[in-house]
């Protein structure tokens, strides 16, 4: 399996503008997870889904962000309007479901809002 | 609410060494903690998880034990290498945060030649 990818990997944009962020998690896992890394708070749990419906959003910062999983291999992140404080790596994560099994992330998309 | 302290921040090491990360919790309430490896500018890599049953997890060179009753957690590395060089997080999965992991802040291993 090709593990959990994410794209972009690098996203550059400006203040005002819309971000789309992907993933496609591992075939088989029914729980995905969006988390953001920063040096200042270290990793935050956004939101995660299992069986494609979203289960905890409480870490979703503000209403300018909004995140979806039309099917079980694909999902988004999405953010408008775009601020520089969204600056940070954001990770997709998939697990199958049961409360032993192991936790795999994606590597991440580093988003600069200038 | 659940805190996760990792100590030391930052360790540096010889190469062949054996060493010891320290993770503790703040809520003893937890179905499992997973130890994570993180390269930089990648994302992370589960290691070992272990059960809130269970005392200890072993995978080669690493051996992670749990103390659940005194909230801590070690991750054993042994004969360390300078491939073994990354940051290393714990995370704990509370049993009334749903799936919802908490992680502690990291240690950065570097293991020079």
């Amino acid at each position: 399996d090709a593990g959990v990818i994410q794209s972009p990997r690098h996203e550059v944009t400006e203040m005002g503008q819309e971000v789309t962020l992907r993933c496609k998690p591992i075939s088989g896992h029914d729980y995905l997870f969006w988390y953001r890394q920063t040096m200042m708070r270290g990793l935050e749990l956004l939101i995660y889904f299992n069986n494609n419906v979203p289960i905890d959003d409480s870490g979703m910062p503000e209403d300018r962000f909004s995140a979806k999983m039309p099917n079980a291999s694909f999902s988004t992140l999405k953010i408008q309007p775009s601020e520089p404080r969204d600056s940070a790596v954001y990770f997709c994560a998939s697990r199958f479901g049961g409360w032993g099994e192991k936790l795999f992330f994606g590597s991440g998309t580093q988003l600069s809002v200038l | 609410k659940q805190e996760v302290t990792q100590i030391p921040a930052a360790l540096s090491v010889p190469e062949g060494e054996n060493l010891v990360l320290n993770c503790s919790f703040t809520d003893s309430a937890i179905y499992n903690l997973q130890w994570f490896r993180q390269d930089p500018g990648k994302g992370l890599t589960s290691l070992l998880l272990i059960q809130s049953s269970q005392r200890e997890q072993t995978s080669g060179r690493l051996n992670a034990s749990l103390d659940k009753s005194s909230g801590r957690s070690t991750l054993y590395i042994a004969a360390s290498q300078p491939g073994d060089s990354a940051t290393y997080l714990c995370a704990v999965r509370g049993e009334t945060s749903g799936s919802r992991l908490t992680f502690g802040e990291g240690t950065q291993l570097t293991v020079n030649p």
